[in-house]
């Protein structure tokens, strides 16, 4: 059984375009995340939710918008796609204990590319 | 803010040669810190972590001491395998005011060859 799981692994569109990207953890975690790695492979932190609600929020463009609507699932949608918003997009996920700092179980990836 | 520093890649070593890839971090607090390995086309997937000063992490031959008088924290292995050809990224970890996250260095890439 996949922990931490993505859809879809893959996704061209052209530039402009709507696109959303799924995640589904199945670990019984209550915090979830999304990373953008670019093709340095950098990897920097997009947002993280706890329990449905939005705790970190990076300076990330207002083109993406994060949505949860179960602590199971963490979706991200990108509005107006841009060549610069081409990278691989990883969800992850912990369980939040406070003082307590856990380790998070990544997904395999979307790579997005951008035409 | 918290940072971490890891040695520019890419690295490549003989299979059975040793080891070391440099970490040190900055960070405004006691951080966990840990190593995450990315084989490629996946995510990435715990490798070892250490919560506190002087812990050691150790996983599949790889040991890494969190060192809080140097505040590093470098990954070791003695003998390395084709199979351990990967990205590797050092990471922390420090609660802060209900805003937890992990923060990455840049990422090493290995290669190990026959």
């Amino acid at each position: 059984d996949t922990a931490v799981s993505q859809t879809p692994k893959y996704l061209v569109t052209q530039m402009g375009n709507d696109k959303s990207i799924k995640c589904e953890q199945n670990l019984g975690h209550d915090t979830m995340y999304w990373y953008k790695q670019d093709s340095k492979k950098f990897l920097k932190i997009m947002f993280s939710y706890n329990n449905k609600e939005l705790i970190i929020n990076e300076t990330v463009p207002n083109r993406f918008s994060p949505k949860s609507p179960d602590k199971a699932h963490l979706n991200l949608h990108i509005n107006s796609l841009e060549l610069g918003d081409s990278a691989v997009y990883f969800c992850a996920s912990s369980h939040r204990l406070q003082g307590e700092q856990e380790t998070q179980y990544f997904g395999p990836g979307t790579r997005l590319l951008v035409l | 803010g918290n940072s971490v520093t890891q040695m520019e890649g890419p690295v490549t070593l003989s299979e059975e040669a040793f080891l070391t890839i440099n970490c040190t971090y900055t960070a405004t607090g006691y951080p966990s810190l840990f190593w995450y390995v990315q084989y490629p086309g996946e995510g990435l997937q715990l490798l070892l972590k250490a919560t506190k000063a002087d812990d050691k992490g150790s996983n599949k031959g790889f040991e890494a001491t969190y060192r809080k008088e140097t505040t590093s924290f470098h990954l070791e292995k003695g003998s390395v395998q084709v199979s351990d050809s990967a990205v590797y990224f050092c990471a922390l970890y420090l609660s802060n005011f209900g805003n937890e996250k992990l923060t990455f260095g840049t990422g090493t890439r290995l290669t190990i060859i026959p």
